[in-house]
């Protein structure tokens, strides 16, 4: 079974430039979770969707950051614009139903974002 | 608030014992997971518990104390390949919707 497939890994870009971000979760994973992981600390939610609904977006800052689940499979995650601060790895995740006890979330291996 | 708290590096030996300690304060406590990561890759899923006690996995065992706030993950005969961060997190429930909250992780580097 494919795992959850994220592209770009890697992606480099001048401060004030657009970036966008795509990730396919686990066939069957109806929750889909974006997440930055800055240098040395722990992820960090950004957006959750439950299929193609943004359940949880507390955390996204919505000025230059913007999220699509338009048919509640793949997402895109986009900064418009990108500022220094925003270098970090972005990574995506996926689940079956929130709701159960246990749903454990699976990480792709991430975008790591470079802004010069 | 949500708080999570580890230390930031150990150091152990091959073949040896190592604990790593989780305190957590939150307020809607609905299990902890315990992550591996290593460097530039994916965190992977190592262990759960929502009950009080010890789970065993192979190496890799958790516990937890709800009343305390505490968790650790013990990792026993430890391999070269266990240097990675470990990421204790707290999926806590509020609004309806679960949510996990991450540590900042704890960076074990494994000796010969």
């Amino acid at each position: 079974e494919a795992g959850v497939v994220q592209s770009p890994r890697y992606k480099i870009i001048e401060k004030k430039q657009p970036v966008a971000f795509w990730c396919n979760p686990i066939s069957g994973h109806n929750t889909l979770y974006w997440y930055r992981q800055n240098l040395g600390q722990g992820p960090e939610l950004l957006i959750r969707y439950e299929n193609e609904e943004a359940v949880d977006d507390s955390q996204l800052p919505k000025d230059r950051f913007s999220a699509e689940r338009l048919k509640g499979v793949d997402s895109t995650l986009k900064i418009q614009p990108a500022e220094l601060g925003d270098s970090a790895v972005y990574l995506c995740a996926s689940s079956t139903t929130s709701g159960n006890l246990y749903n454990e979330q699976f990480f792709g291996p991430g975008t790591r974002l470079t802004v010069l | 608030g949500q708080n999570i708290d580890q230390p930031t590096e150990m150091t152990a030996t091959e073949g040896a014992i190592v604990q790593i300690n989780c305190t957590y304060q939150t307020s809607g406590f609905n299990g902890l997971f315990w992550y591996q990561q290593h460097a530039g890759e994916a965190p992977t899923f190592l262990s759960y518990n929502v009950l009080d006690g010890l789970e065993e996995k192979g190496r890799f065992s958790s516990f937890l104390s709800r009343s305390k706030g505490y968790s650790y993950l013990l990792l026993k005969e430890l391999q070269m390949k266990d240097s990675a961060s470990y990421l204790c997190a707290v999926r806590d429930r509020n609004g309806g919707y679960n949510k996990l909250i991450f540590g900042a992780g704890t960076r074990l580097a494994v000796h010969p």
